[in-house]
């Protein structure tokens, strides 16, 4: 079974500019959640979308967005880049039942760099 | 809320050395927690998990008990090897949402 794939892997973008991250979730998972990583702040909830539907919502500004399709894939936009954006996204897919009992699994991450 | 506090690293020890992460924990009720790890320029694996008070959650020798009395999760390794240097996260659920409250992890390197 292929596991949770992210692309692209790198990212060079500039300050102002937008960018789009996609991810694919493992086969039959219906939640993607989101996560942002970086050393000062750690590990950072943004956002999870089960059935295409927006389910959960981590404190970051509206710059930050996401979609979940039909197909289960997910992607994240940021708008307006700014220098702190620069982390390493992290998407997860789990089940996604009514109770949190299906483990998260993650991709490999993008890596963002602001310039 | 729920919320993690994890022993800061960075942690250095040697091969066959034995290991303990600390982890407590802050949360309603009694959720799930979970041990996650990290290899360098990968995502986040589950390592092992407990769903209730005095489970012992165990994976490639690792292990944690959950402790409800002292609210911890401790993470402990008898003989660690090279190939367990890693970053470790604990986390837990937030009560009635699909998400996970992480620690701040603890970078492991083991030497040989």
């Amino acid at each position: 079974k292929a596991g949770v794939t992210q692309t692209p892997r790198y990212l060079i973008k500039t300050r102002g500019q937008q960018v789009t991250l996609s991810c694919s979730p493992i086969s039959g998972h219906r939640s993607v959640s989101w996560y942002q990583q970086t050393p000062g702040q750690g590990l950072q909830f943004l956002f999870e979308y089960f059935s295409e539907t927006q389910r959960n919502k981590g404190n970051f500004p509206g710059r930050f967005s996401g979609r979940q399709f039909s197909n289960s894939r997910s992607e994240m936009n940021v708008s307006t880049l700014e220098l702190g954006d620069s982390a390493l996204y992290l998407c997860a897919s789990s089940l996604g039942g009514p109770a949190f009992n299906s483990p998260l699994h993650f991709g490999n991450g993008t890596r963002l760099t602001v310039t | 809320g729920n919320s993690v506090t994890q022993m800061e690293g960075p942690v250095t020890l040697s091969e066959e050395a034995f290991l303990t992460i600390n982890c407590t924990y802050t949360a309603t009720g009694y959720p799930s927690l979970f041990w996650y790890v990290q290899y360098p320029g990968e995502g986040l694996q589950l390592l092992l998990k407990a769903t209730k008070a005095d489970d012992k959650g165990s994976n490639k020798g690792f292990e944690a008990t959950y402790r409800k009395e002292t609210t911890s999760f401790h993470l402990e390794k008898g003989s660690v090897q090279v190939s367990d240097s890693a970053v470790y996260f604990c986390a837990l659920p937030i009560q009635g949402a699909q998400k996970l409250v992480f620690g701040q992890g603890t970078r492991l390197t083991i030497n040989p």
